[in-house]
């Protein structure tokens, strides 16, 4: 396993457009968050799933946002109607039941919208 | 409100110096606290984790100390190398649920030849 994989890693849309982004985390770990970094900020939480089921949603996460873990293994994110406000890395993160011990990021999907 | 500061935002160093970054959280409870080094579009990465017991613990030429009572952590590079370069992030988990992590705003580092 060679980490938390993020797909694709850069992603040009134009405002109005939907896209969708990847997340494979490590195999054995259950837990699964997705984070937005702007320019020169700490990441900033999105949502969490523990295995399949979603389990905390932050603020920032509008309506034009949906985050999916079917099979309690990869996970999507998509932002429909994309907004220029949306441009940010997009960062996902696992890690294994014992928590923030092994929490690993992915190298994030950096998002442009024109 | 649980909360991270790192200073200085930002920092410029010539190759070969020492330079020493700093982190003041509010978690409470406090679990852990672990440092983050994050190249330019790329993810964090881990440098150390530290536990309320843990004082100090070395990766390499990163140097990390703790000190639970006032709340402080610090990082500190020996000889910068020009692979240093990049943002430090302060994430500590805790608070009353016990596992939110709080996460600071970062140091960007440069390091000049």
């Amino acid at each position: 396993d060679t980490g938390v994989s993020q797909n694709p890693r850069h992603k040009i849309t134009k405002r109005g457009q939907n896209v969708t982004f990847r997340c494979d985390p490590i195999s054995e770990h259950n837990r699964l968050y997705w984070y937005r970094q702007t320019l020169g900020q700490g990441p900033e939480f999105l949502t969490y799933f523990q295995n399949e089921a979603q389990l905390e949603k932050s603020r920032l996460l509008s309506d034009r946002f949906s985050a999916e873990r079917p099979k309690g293994s990869f996970s999507t994110l998509e932002i429909q109607r994309t907004e220029q406000g949306d441009s940010a890395m997009y960062l996902c993160a696992s890690s294994s039941p014992r928590g923030f011990d092994g929490y690993t990021f992915g190298s994030g999907t950096r998002l442009t919208v024109v | 409100k649980n909360q991270v500061e790192q200073s200085p935002q930002s920092l410029i160093i010539l190759e070969g110096k020492n330079c020493t970054l700093q982190c003041n959280y509010t978690v409470s409870p406090f679990s852990n606290l672990r440092w983050y080094k994050q190249d330019t579009g790329r993810g964090p990465v881990s440098l150390t984790i530290m536990t309320f017991s843990e004082n100090t613990k070395s990766n390499g030429r990163y140097t990390a100390t703790l000190d639970a009572d006032t709340k402080q952590s610090s990082l500190h590079i020996t000889a910068s190398q020009l692979s240093d370069s990049a943002s430090y992030i302060c994430v500590v988990r805790g608070g009353a649920a016990g596992n939110k992590l709080t996460f600071g705003g970062g140091t960007r580092v440069l390091v000049k030849p």
